[in-house]
């Protein structure tokens, strides 16, 4: 298994729509998380990070589920600019900032 | 503050030969990273450093070298370029207060190794 697993997509969604995304992890000790933001052909960029059940910052909700190992992105009222790939990300525990990356789930919004 | 930068931005080489992928932060960051990027692939950390003077190899360390000579600076250097080399390098930054701290990543290099 590998230690963090996104559904690849691609997820292509209407404005206005919610949409959420899946990410499971294979590390139990695994204390934070994070979901990081791609624009093609750019870096990435931290979007949210989750430390404990739960994350929210305005239209995007970040929650965790400790005993499935499972991290989910819901974005509400998408916009065009949310089109991207969004990178699950679980640092690996006690390997000072080493992180581990998920391949993307990558989103396109349409009008 | 320029935050992270990278040089260059594209390069192809032809197998077998040597560069050196410059990485540069202003930000006083202990920490600094190398990640290689590949289509449907995670990134990959390659090598690492958690201070001047300090590395350590990262997933997929064959073929890179690296060394800090001071905080802000972390070349990459590729020995005997290879066709398995091209891929888009990100360098990225952060603090060392805590796991949780986030790492800022340079705009990345694009190489391409023929």
């Amino acid at each position: 298994r590998k230690e963090v697993e996104q559904d690849p997509g691609p997820f292509n969604v209407p404005e206005g729509a919610t949409v959420a995304f899946n990410c499971t992890y294979s590390n139990s000790a695994s204390q934070s998380f994070f979901w990081y933001r791609q624009d093609c052909r750019k870096e990435p960029k931290l979007l949210m990070s989750v430390y404990s059940s739960g994350n929210e910052d305005g239209r995007f909700t970040a929650q965790l589920n400790r005993a499935s190992q499972y991290i989910s992105l819901l974005i509400r009222d998408s916009k065009l600019s949310d089109s991207a790939t969004y990178l699950c990300v679980v640092p690996e525990t006690g390997g000072y900032n080493k992180l581990i990356f998920g391949a993307g789930t990558r989103l396109a919004v349409h009008p | 503050n320029a935050g992270v930068t990278q040089t260059p931005k594209f390069q192809v080489l032809k197998t077998g030969q040597s560069m050196t992928l410059q990485c540069a932060q202003d930000m006083n960051h202990e920490y600094m990273s190398w990640y290689r990027q590949d289509p449907g692939m995670g990134l990959r950390l390659i090598h690492y450093s958690v201070g001047a003077g300090i590395t350590d190899q990262g997933e997929v360390p064959n073929g890179y070298n690296v060394s800090r000579s001071t905080t802000e600076d972390f070349p990459l250097r590729l020995l005997s370029a290879a066709p398995s080399q091209t891929s888009v390098y990100f360098c990225a930054s952060s603090g060392m207060r805590r796991e949780s701290d986030e790492q800022f990543f340079g705009p990345g290099t694009r190489l391409t190794v023929l």
